[in-house]
Formats: structure tokens, sequence, C-alpha cells
């Protein structure tokens, strides 16, 4: 079965500092590849989001991330944090073979020191 | 345009009752999915209505059944509830299958406690 693993559950940094949080899938076919963001209080919403193509994507506020095939990774990063980047991050993948769902991680909880 | 709203926001269910949670799509959208994300959980995936009809479904028991009507706003429907039941219920809505390509749009969820 398909599945994400985020393997950070709690991230704290200071502000300014360089942000890299990981993920994994465990599915051999073509994968579609979510990074999604849930603010305090507020919905999810996406991040970036990687199909085909340049591996690395670039999303909104800084963000962007790498698709590693031979790794089955897909990290997030950003290369200086503000407080407001404080949140949680999701990892997800969607596959063809189950066109309709989008599998995610347990998330990734970031708390930005000011 | 509207995003997605989800009613009610919040609920208290007894162990063995029935809850029905309702969603209304944004604007112009036809695909609806419904999520439960457990505290400390990502979203797990309950399923999937287009057009009315169910199209994908996750690991959850035939208690959890939804429905999708005309205007494509849809209700989550939860029989016998358990205390695992317990969770924020998310539901998010795209136009076809651009969900795929471009994220779905998520509503703030219904949280969902049962005693």
């Amino acid at each position: 079965a398909q599945s994400v693993s985020q393997h950070n559950h709690h991230v704290i940094l200071s502000e300014a500092a360089s942000l890299e949080l990981g993920c994994n899938y465990s599915y051999g076919g073509t994968v579609n590849l979510f990074w999604y963001v849930q603010y305090p209080g507020q919905h999810l919403q996406l991040l970036l989001k990687y199909f085909s193509g340049d591996p690395l994507v670039k999303g909104i506020k800084g963000f962007e991330a790498e698709f590693i095939k031979s790794k089955f990774s897909f990290n997030l990063r950003k290369p200086s944090v503000q407080w407001s980047d404080t949140a949680e991050y999701f990892c997800a993948v969607n596959t063809y073979s189950s066109a309709s769902k989008i599998i995610f991680g347990s998330g990734t909880r970031l708390s930005i020191r000011p | 345009e509207t995003g997605v709203t989800q009613s009610p926001t919040h609920l208290i269910k007894t162990r063995g009752q029935q809850v029905t949670l309702r969603c209304s799509s944004q604007s112009g959208h036809n695909t609806v999915s419904w999520y439960q994300q457990a505290l400390g959980q990502g979203p797990q995936f309950i399923f999937q209505y287009y057009r009315e009809e169910e199209n994908g479904r996750g690991n959850f028991p035939p208690r959890f059944s939804g429905l999708q009507f005309p205007n494509y706003s849809s209700e989550l429907n939860v029989n016998a509830l358990e205390l695992d039941d317990s969770a924020l219920y998310l539901c998010a809505s795209s136009r076809g299958t651009e969900g795929i390509k471009h994220g779905y749009t998520f509503g703030s969820g219904t949280r969902l406690t049962v005693v």
C-alpha cells in the first residue's frame, strides 16, 4: 500500500534559520507530490506540487521542494524562515492507480521563535 | 469566488448515535472528497464523489456513507458512532480531475467529538 512518511514530528527554529522538512513515500510507479500547509486556525492550503519536469519546484512564500526519484523523497526547503511560517506541514502523494485520493503524511509541526 | 464551506463547525455526539456533516463545494467544482483527520495525524481519505457518484473509497467501514447533490454539495453520514470517530472531518472540492493536477480546495472542517 502507498504511504507517506514525515520523520520530523516537531521542528523548532529561530527566525532566519534555514528549513528542511523530510518526506519519503512508498510507491514504485508514477506519482504526483504535494506539500500542504495548515496555519493555526485555518484550512489546509496547497504550498507546492510536482507532476513532471524539473524536479525542483517552487511554491508560495519562498518555499521549494526537490523530487529525488531514486530516494523516493520530496523534501521541503526554505532558506530563511519567518515567524509567520509557524504551521503544520503535510507532505502528500497521489498515484495514477488510485487517482481519486491523496495520501497524506502525519505532518510536521513547525514552531518559529521570534 | 467562494471557498469550501462546512457545517457545523463543532459537534458533540454520543456513542451509538448517527451524524450528518455537510459541505458546499467551491463554485464551479463538481468533485468532493471527504477526509478524516485524527488528532496528531494527517488527513485520511474516506471517499470521493464526482457528478453524484462515488468515485473511490478509502479503508473506512460501510457505516461511513455519503451523498452528492445536483448542486455538487455533499453530505457525510456516520452511523453507530464510536469513540474513535472523534476527529476533524475535512471536505475538499475540485473541478473534475483537476484536483489531481492542482490539489484540492479544503474547507475548515467539522470537529466531531464522540462521548
